[in-house]
């Protein structure tokens, strides 16, 4: 099947500094990619929707400036985490979907665990 | 706005036993995927369906596409204690390039050995 790399898996860092995640996709190229939020025990909540060389589409409720998303090219896309705090913390996942994976099936990253201080 | 309402939410059985998971909706999605999460990690597919009544087998999973497409379950066959885990539906809905999908809230199952 389709791989999906996120990197890092885990961080750790302190309130009003940015972090960087990655997002992969290994064996194919993602013409769509998709992050998502997911808390404790809870589904996956979309944040937003990007398109290789487009802007991100944002889900309501979700500020743009402060998850900033880039997808520069067909196996990259990356979500910035701006002047993080405290309630930023969660597990983000980040998906991908492409021809080779198929219309609207999505293959899922292994996560990223952000922890602000 | 097409909602999945899964169900039930939560399933706690015994090693050898039978279950099924659904996922219904009023709207008609193009493809409905299953996924199974561990903590910790990220969703993991399962299956895609994407033909009205379409029947897919895998090992003791069983899952059914709605002749309408729009429900869907999963049928696992004795439980073993590795099927533990957040299964989620997660419906397609095809139209002007974009590929979202709508998730169910989850099925957590734990299975007892």
């Amino acid at each position: 099947g389709a791989v999906v790399s996120q990197h890092p898996s885990r961080v750790i860092c302190k309130s009003g500094t940015s972090v960087k995640i990655e997002c992969r996709s290994l064996d194919f190229q993602a013409t769509t990619m998709f992050w998502y939020r997911q808390f404790p025990k809870k589904s996956l909540m979309l944040m937003a929707t990007s398109n290789e060389g487009s802007k991100a589409t944002y889900e309501q409720g979700v500020e743009k400036d402060k998850f900033l998303i880039n997808h520069a090219s067909l196996t990259l896309s990356t979500l910035t985490v701006t002047s993080a705090h405290p309630e930023d913390s969660s597990f983000y996942i980040c998906s991908a979907s492409g021809t080779r994976a198929g219309t609207d099936t999505q293959y899922f990253g292994p996560g990223t665990r952000l922890t602000v201080l | 706005t097409q909602l999945l309402e899964q169900s039930p939410q939560f399933l706690s059985i015994q090693e050898g036993e039978n279950l099924t998971v659904y996922c219904n909706s009023s709207s008609v999605f193009s493809s409905l995927q299953w996924y199974r999460q561990e903590p910790g990690e990220g969703p993991v597919l399962l299956v895609t369906v994407v033909t009205g009544g379409e029947v897919k087998k895998l090992k003791r999973l069983t899952f059914q596409f709605g002749d309408a497409r729009k429900d869907s379950s999963l049928h696992i066959t004795a439980a073993q204690p590795g099927d533990t885990g957040l299964y989620l539906c997660a419906g397609g809905l095809t139209g002007a390039g974009s590929y979202q999908l709508t998730f169910g809230k989850g099925t957590k199952l734990s299975v007892i050995p």
